[in-house]
């Protein structure tokens, strides 16, 4: 069964620096691989989406790799903003099989990002 | 509206009551879901439909009933709920059901069980 892991769990960094957080997973046979924002309360946004093939997606301030065999991948954030706080989810789909459409997520990383 | 939504935003009831959420689509997909995300747990995935037809049913008590009247709507049917059921409540869709396809999500229906 596959299990998501996110490392760590919150994070307190002041404004300006770059920042990185992790997602791992035990099972490599995927799919896909997304990066989601969830503000308090609210629902997910979806934030960067890397297939199994690539390494690496760019979406403005924010960079995530994909190292498929040792099952981890980052998401880079650089040069962060109080606007950024918010909890970040990381999600896998399997490749193949029953049920591939199930996607298997994280607890989060809560981020706060101090002025 | 664009994207999905998610009605009522919060929902409080005792747990005889019972009560519907709704989910809607503007997006012109044909795969819905319900999800539930409770206190420092992962989302849970807890139904799916494609076409109005459902494909899954994790293991999700019988007190939660989910309605698929047409591809844009989606509701989730509430009674006899415990406390521990208090929850986010989160529906999503995608164009089919199928990995290749990118989940969207609404914003979700925070419901508290007294």
């Amino acid at each position: 069964k596959q299990e998501v892991t996110q490392i760590p769990a919150a994070l307190s960094v002041p404004e300006g620096e770059n920042l990185v957080l992790n997602c791992s997973f035990t099972d490599s046979a995927i799919y896909n691989l997304q990066w989601f924002r969830q503000d308090p309360g609210k629902g997910l946004t979806s934030l960067l989406l890397i297939q199994s093939s690539q390494r690496e997606q760019t979406s403005g301030r924010l960079n995530a790799s994909l190292d498929k065999s040792s099952g981890r991948s980052t998401l880079y954030i650089a040069a962060s903003q109080p606007g950024d706080s918010a909890t970040y989810l990381c999600a896998v789909s399997p490749y193949s099989g029953a049920g591939s459409y199930q996607l298997t997520f994280g607890k989060g990383t809560k981020l706060s990002v101090i002025p | 509206e664009t994207g999905v939504t998610q009605t009522p935003r919060h929902l409080v009831m005792g747990m005889t009551n019972k009560k519907s959420l709704k989910c809607e689509q503007h997006l012109g997909h044909n795969a819905m879901y319900w999800y539930k995300q409770s206190a420092k747990k992962p989302l849970e995935l807890m139904f799916v439909y494609s076409l109005e037809e459902r494909v899954e049913n994790n293991s999700v008590p019988s007190r939660f009933s989910p309605e698929c009247p047409n591809s844009s709507h989606l509701f989730l049917h509430l009674h006899t709920l415990q406390p521990e059921d208090s929850a986010l409540y989160l529906c999503a869709s995608a164009l089919r059901v199928s990995h290749h396809n990118e989940q969207f999500f609404g914003p979700g229906t925070r419901l508290t069980v007294l």
